[in-house]
């Protein structure tokens, strides 16, 4: 059975400061991987998507990683920035499933 | 290209009525999924379906609960007989279906459920 963790649960910084996201799986069968962040009492949107044949994704200031064979991936955050403060959730795509396994998200709080 | 729909956002129910909720996906996408997130949890798959289909109803409750995309009009998520437990944020996505494994899904805004 696919488990998702997410650690830490929070992260309270200020703003500026480069962060590194984590996320760790226990089945490497997967066919994707995505974050996606989550504002209080919003949906989800998704931030970036990685196959399981590729090694990372960039969008402007996020860069998310894929370590298919150690179960693991981050999402690095430059310059964070007041705005960037949400829930962010990390999902994989299981193999032989359509459904997503998400980690219970990293709560993120950037201070001014 | 509206996204996906969701509606109502907000439902409050007594115990022991009935909670329809509805999602209409984005526009060409012909696969729905419903997840449940529950206080301080993670989201939780519960059906996949298709067009008049289900194809993994494996995180659904046994009871109460169903769910149906028919071949006209939104994808209906139902709870019979609601209890307290079923508060949770319930959300819906959506994918193109047009081939293969692991499509990105496209996640509405939710529908909230407040079970009193």
């Amino acid at each position: 059975k696919q488990e998702v963790t997410q650690i830490p649960a929070a992260l309270s910084v200020p703003e500026g400061e480069n962060l590194v996201l984590n996320c760790s799986f226990t089945d490497s069968a997967i066919y994707n991987l995505q974050w996606f962040r989550q504002d209080p009492g919003k949906g989800l949107t998704s931030l970036l998507l990685i196959q399981s044949s590729q090694r990372e994704q960039t969008s402007g200031r996020l860069n998310a990683s894929l370590d298919k064979s150690s179960g693991r991936s981050t999402l690095y955050i430059a310059a964070s920035q007041p705005g960037d403060s949400a829930t962010y959730l990390c999902a994989v795509a299981q193999g032989g499933s359509e459904k997503l396994v998400f980690g219970k998200g990293m709560k993120l709080t950037v201070n001014p | 290209n509206a996204g996906v729909m969701q509606n109502p956002r907000h439902l409050v129910r007594r115990r022991g009525q009935e909670a329809r909720l509805r999602c209409s996906p984005m526009k060409g996408h012909s696969h729905v999924y419903w997840y449940r997130q529950l206080p301080e949890e993670g989201l939780k798959f519960m059906v996949y379906l298709q067009k008049e289909n289900i194809i993994d109803e494996s995180g659904m409750p046994k009871e109460r609960f169903s769910a149906e995309f028919p071949k006209e009009g939104p994808s209906i998520l139902r709870i019979q007989q609601v209890v307290r437990g079923d508060s949770a944020a319930y959300f819906c996505a959506s994918s193109p279906g047009a081939g293969g494994s692991g499509e990105t899904q496209y996640f509405g805004p939710g529908t909230r459920l407040l079970v009193l």
